[in-house]
């Protein structure tokens, strides 16, 4: 069975970090380009990182571009997000996604 | 960027009656070297995550009951429910794959009349 289990999320101050995880199980991970994709309260779905499977092609939302990176370790089956320079507007859930499959979710709250 | 614009906003059915949702990008979805359209539907149910529904335009994924279907071609696409049961409740999406950034539709919220 596939699984996708975010971790790391929480609340933090405004201009603060965040490294979010997401781990794998049930399928060939070095073998699939993985996705972020993230949520704020009440609104819509918007794609926010792609990392292909040897992490060779990389692509960034333009409303996380600078701020983010995406990485992957194939050896550990997991999935990052580096999140610095946090605002408001990036509160929401992040999700862990393969496309056909998708993690639970992992909240962000950045809030004084 | 590829916009994806969805139609409607709401959608209030009755179970057993049929149900569609439109959805349009604002470029071409078909790969002309492959083939394929990529255009996807997930349905978020309340409290879940989502979770795919149709991909590559009409595929249904494992597991999703026959009475969801996918068409439409190149830039102007449907989701349709043959006869709508109470679990479908929810909010529809569509999304593009075809190219960066992956672009999502806003959503449809399906409920119960």
């Amino acid at each position: 069975e596939v699984q996708l289990v975010e971790s790391g999320g929480g609340l933090v101050k405004p201009g603060g970090s965040l490294r979010l995880s997401c781990t794998a199980s049930g399928f060939t991970f070095s073998t699939y380009t993985l996705d972020w994709v993230r949520q704020a309260p009440g609104k819509g779905l918007e794609w926010v990182a792609s990392i292909s499977s040897s992490s060779t092609y990389i692509h960034y939302a333009d409303s996380v571009k600078g701020r983010f990176t995406v990485s992957r370790d194939n050896a550990k089956n997991s999935l990052y997000l580096q999140m610095n320079s946090l605002s408001a507007e990036d509160t929401a859930v992040y999700y862990c996604f393969r496309y056909d499959y998708w993690g639970q979710g992992s909240l962000v709250t950045v809030s004084s | 960027d590829i916009v994806m614009t969805q139609t409607p906003l709401s959608l209030p059915v009755t179970p057993g009656e049929p149900a569609s949702i439109s959805c349009r990008s604002s470029q071409s979805l078909l790969d002309r070297d492959d083939g394929d359209t990529y255009l996807d539907w997930y349905l978020q149910k309340p409290g879940q995550s989502p979770q795919l529904l149709i991909y590559t335009l009409s595929y249904r994924a494992s597991g999703v009951p026959d009475r969801f279907s996918g068409s439409g071609s190149d830039t102007d696409f449907s989701l349709n429910i043959s006869r709508v049961e109470a679990e479908d409740v929810g909010v529809y999406y569509c999304m593009q794959r075809m190219e960066y950034p992956l672009t999502f539709g806003g959503g449809t919220k399906v409920e119960i009349k």
